[in-house]
């Protein structure tokens, strides 16, 4: 079975420009998160959608955006790209319950020059 | 809120040696706990979960006990291996709720030597 894909897994941006990230759940899951992982801050939780919806969201400014497709797949948008977002951003999926565990992909490592 | 804490790092150990990660919790209700694991350049695999007071959950020869009663959820090996060496990460999901994130704690890097 196909873990969790993300594309791409590395980026290299400038200031104010934007990124869009992509992430490939595994099949069935329809529940698809975002992290943030920063040496300072850790693991920090931007937002998650199961099928189509947005049900919970992170503290992050607004410029950090998502959607989720019918086929679960799922992108994050960040605009006006700051040196802050310099990070490993992380897509993990799941069947959607409350207990059930969340797989993660590799990532994709986001710099900002 | 719900927060988890997590002894800090880097652990270092030699290769047999008996592993010991404390972890904390502070939480309403009933959490799911989760250990998760972090090799270099690679996202979160999962390691190992407990969904209710008392449970215990093992693989790969790593185990954890679900304490209601410490708010803990420590992990253990008996004898690690170089194949260890990795940061590890506790992690809990508020059940009853529609709060579907993980809240980590910061992560433990454990280097195993030979």
């Amino acid at each position: 079975k196909a873990g969790v894909t993300q594309t791409p897994r590395y980026l290299i941006k400038t200031r104010g420009q934007q990124v869009t990230l992509s992430c490939s759940p595994i099949s069935g899951h329809r529940s698809v998160s975002w992290y943030q992982q920063t040496p300072g801050q850790g693991l920090q939780f931007l937002f998650e959608y199961f099928s189509e919806t947005q049900r919970n969201k992170g503290n992050f400014p607004g410029r950090f955006s998502g959607r989720q497709f019918s086929n679960s797949r799922s992108e994050m948008n960040v605009s006006t790209l700051e040196l802050g977002d310099s990070a490993l951003y992380l897509c993990a999926s799941s069947l959607g319950a409350v207990n059930q565990p969340q797989h993660f992909g590799d990532g994709t490592r986001l710099s900002i020059l | 809120g719900n927060s988890v804490t997590q002894m800090e790092g880097p652990v270092t150990l030699s290769e047999e040696a008996f592993l010991t990660i404390n972890c904390t919790y502070t939480a309403t209700g009933y959490p799911s706990l989760f250990w998760y694991v972090q090799y270099p350049g690679e996202g979160l695999q999962l390691l190992l979960k407990a969904t209710k007071a008392d449970d215990k959950g093992s693989n790969k020869g790593f185990e954890a006990t679900y304490r209601k009663e410490t708010t803990s959820f420590h992990l253990e090996k008996g004898s690690v291996q170089v194949s260890d060496s990795a940061v590890y990460f506790c992690a809990l999901k508020h059940q009853g709720s529609s709060n579907y994130k993980l809240t980590f704690g910061k992560g433990t890097l454990l280097t195993v030597n030979p």
